[in-house]
């Protein structure tokens, strides 16, 4: 079945420092692919996606590639900022089935 | 647009009462989903919709909790009788899909924060 690995939090960083969080996915077919955040006390937002092979999506500084030969979409980050301070969510959809399937999530905490 | 509205915002209850969450999905969009969020256990799909019928509930965790969706703009999610082990948040999220091809993002409402005493 289709499924979400997310790397173990927490991801604690200095200021400025360049964040990685890994994310692999198992899936039948040609997924969507997603990555949320969530700020304390509030619901899920998408941060960016990507719908097919090597497509890049970006936002906010954030990028993530989907690499369908190594089934990845790592997300990251050159300069974090302590304001990125948030849980994230790796997550996919395929055509098949109106059902998401998300990851763990991977809590960052940035220092100042 | 106002995005996906979620009442209440906190619901404290008593164990044995009824709790009904309610949802208004983004207009337009076609597919409706609950989830309940907890420190344990993590986002976990309860429920989700396609043009106003349930697809799958496989999620839903026992016959105490029901979720109907009577029209496109509105749908519910009720537990009877609540117990302690239900406290957590719940959300409701919407998207647009199409009937083939690339899956469009799903919009989350802010949450409801149960309570059970």
């Amino acid at each position: 079945g289709n499924s979400v690995t997310q790397m173990e939090g927490p991801v604690t960083l200095s200021e400025e420092a360049f964040l990685t969080i890994n994310c692999t996915y198992t899936a039948t077919g040609y997924p969507s692919l997603f990555w949320y955040v969530q700020y304390p006390g509030e619901g899920l937002q998408l941060l960016l996606k990507a719908t097919k092979a090597d497509d890049k999506g970006s936002n906010k500084g954030f990028e993530a590639t989907y690499r369908k030969e190594t089934t990845s979409f790592h997300l990251e980050k050159g300069s974090v900022q302590v304001s990125d301070s948030a849980v994230y969510f790796c997550a996919l959809s395929t055509s098949g089935t109106y059902k998401y399937i998300f990851g763990t999530g991977t809590r960052l905490k940035v220092l100042a | 647009d106002a995005g996906v509205i979620q009442s209440p915002r906190h619901e404290v209850t008593e164990m044995g009462q009824e709790v009904t969450l309610r949802c208004k999905p983004i207009s337009g969009h076609n597919s409706l989903f609950w989830y309940r969020q907890t420190m344990m256990r993590g986002l976990e799909l309860l429920i989700y919709f396609n043009n106003n019928v349930p697809i799958d509930d496989s999620g839903m965790p026992e016959d105490r909790f029901s979720a109907k969706m009577p029209n496109a703009s509105f749908s519910t999610l009720k537990i009877q009788p609540s117990e302690p082990r239900d406290s957590a948040v719940y959300f409701c999220a919407s998207s647009a899909q199409p009937s083939s091809g690339s899956r469009s993002e799903q919009y989350f409402g802010p949450g409801t924060r149960l309570t059970v005493t």
